[in-house]
C-alpha cells in the first residue's frame, strides 16, 4: 500500500482481556518496528523484525507482550492479560533501508 | 545509560523567524541522528538524517547540524510558517548493539502568525 496501515485505530478493552493490534507495512519494506507512545513522551521501542524473524525484542516490557510477522509483511502485536498501564498509542513503522522510518497513525489502546 | 534531552517547554516563535530546536545526548556516540515531525493523532514523519561525519544537512527550509564534541544536534526551520507548528522529535539509534531508534520527548513548536 501507499503507507503503513494500522488497525484498529482505537481499541477499548477491559483489564485482563487479550488484544491484537495489526500493522500492514509498505510493500517491499523488510524492516518493521513496533513502538509505544504515552502522552507527552517520545515513542518507546518495543520490537524489530527483519523479514519474518524478530531481530530484537529487547523493548518488550514483559512476557504478556508478543509479536509475530509470519510471512514477512503484516505483523500482529499481541497483549495478554491487559493492564491499565498498557494504555498508550502503539505505533508501527516500516523501512526499506533501516533509515528514515515510515510510521502508521497508530492504535490508541485504552484499558479500563 | 543513554539519554536524549530536548527542550521540554513549548517553543513559541513569530512567523517568518528562524526556529531552533536543541537535542542533547549523553553516555554514547551515535553514528547518525534522525529528526521527525509529529502532528497530534498522527505517527512521526521522517524529515532528515545526519551522519557523524556531516557537520550540516539541509532540505528546503530545514537545516540540521551535528556536533559530536558537544554531543548536540540543532534543528533549524527558517522563514517559519504556522503550518510548521508540530512536535519535533530527535532520534539517534539505540546504541549498545540494539536495533531501533531512541526518541527524545520532543519539542512542541508553535509558530504564531
Amino acid at each position: 500500500g501507499a503507507g503503513v496501515s494500522q488497525t484498529p485505530s482505537n481499541k477499548v478493552t477491559e483489564k485482563g482481556k487479550y488484544v491484537e493490534l495489526r500493522c500492514d507495512p509498505i510493500s517491499g519494506h523488510t524492516a518493521l518496528y513496533w513502538y509505544r507512545q504515552s502522552l507527552g513522551q517520545g515513542p518507546e521501542f518495543l520490537i524489530y523484525f527483519q523479514g519474518t524473524g524478530a531481530a530484537d525484542d529487547s523493548g518488550l516490557p514483559n512476557d504478556r507482550f508478543f509479536a509475530v510477522r509470519p510471512e514477512g509483511s503484516v505483523s500482529t502485536l499481541k497483549i495478554q492479560r491487559t493492564e491499565r498501564g498498557d494504555s498508550a498509542v502503539y505505533l508501527c513503522a516500516s523501512s526499506k533501508t533501516g533509515y528514515g522510518y515510515t510510521f502508521g497513525s497508530g492504535t490508541r489502546l485504552t484499558v479500563v | 545509560s543513554q539519554k536524549i534531552e530536548q527542550n521540554s517547554e513549548a517553543l513559541n516563535i513569530q512567523e517568518g523567524k528562524t526556529a531552533t530546536l536543541t537535542c542533547n545526548y549523553t553516555n554514547y556516540s551515535p553514528a547518525y541522528l534522525q529528526w521527525y515531525r509529529q502532528d497530534p493523532g498522527r505517527g512521526p514523519v521522517f524529515l532528515l538524517l545526519i551522519r557523524e561525519n556531516e557537520k550540516e544537512k539541509r532540505k528546503e527550509r530545514l537545516k540540521v547540524t551535528f556536533d559530536t564534541t558537544l554531543k548536540q544536534s540543532l534543528f533549524h526551520i527558517t522563514a517559519s510558517q504556522p503550518a510548521d507548528s508540530a512536535t519535533y522529535l530527535c532520534a539517534p539509534p539505540a546504541g549498545g548493539g540494539a536495533d531501533g531508534l531512541t526518541f527524545g520527548k520532543g519539542t512542541h513548536l508553535i509558530i504564531q502568525p
